[in-house]
């Protein structure tokens, strides 16, 4: 089982509906990040996150550190954000090494 | 500011051969790490560097290696190149490692 786990791992939908990409670990984590991926390989840093909620004009990232749960919500979809999202954290265990998910390839359909 | 500068963007080299990749970090950033990037492995860390030093490495056998420069500047080595080390190769800078990692555009290796 790997320690990251995303979910789903593709997502398609209408431009305007709310989106959320789901990430569960396993291990003990001292901070977990969003990233995005657009097509040609650059990767932006979304969030990064230790505890509660993040907003950034329509994205909002969420953890509950009980539960070892990470929720990535996109509300207004638009084709701009068709990109792949990837879920990584930083171990407690390993110190400063991020463990990735696997990404969720999410395509916003016009 | 400037961002994370990877070269060269694009390389092909042939089995056998050696290759090096360069990444220059955000200025002030102290930590660079390396990562694979493969359609069916997803991202794989192969290590990180912080003020010259290896701090941490993943999971690659020893034909991969990397080293920092005094100026953060960090180098990516990969010896005896086989068709499987054919992937997108990304950096990414952060000024301690602990917090606002910035990823370059890659090196994309094609291995013929």
């Amino acid at each position: 089982k790997n320690e990251v786990e995303q979910s789903p791992q593709n997502l398609t939908a209408q431009e305007g509906e709310f989106i959320t990409i789901n990430c569960s670990y396993s291990v003990g984590i001292s901070a977990l990040h969003w990233l995005q991926q657009h097509p040609g390989g650059g990767i932006v840093s979304l969030f990064m996150l230790s505890s509660g909620k993040k907003k950034h004009g329509r994205l909002i990232a969420t953890i509950n550190i009980q539960e070892k749960h990470s929720s990535l919500h996109i509300t207004a979809s638009h084709p701009r954000d068709s990109a792949v999202y990837i879920c990584a954290v930083r171990s407690l265990v390993v110190d400063y090494q991020l463990i990735w998910g696997a990404g969720t390839k999410l395509i916003i359909k016009p | 500011k400037a961002g994370v500068t990877q070269t060269p963007r694009y390389l092909i080299k042939t089995r056998g051969q050696q290759v090096t990749l360069s990444c220059s970090p955000i200025s002030g950033h102290r930590s660079v790490s390396w990562y694979q990037q493969t359609p069916g492995q997803g991202l794989q860390f192969l290590f990180e560097y912080f003020s010259e030093t290896q701090r941490n490495k993943g999971n690659f056998p020893g034909r991969f290696s990397g080293r920092q420069f005094s100026n953060s500047r960090s180098e990516m080595n990969v010896s005896t190149l086989e068709l499987g080390d054919s992937a997108l190769y990304l950096c990414a800078s952060s000024q301690d490692g602990t917090y606002g990692y910035t990823f370059g555009s890659g090196t994309r290796l094609t291995v013929v």
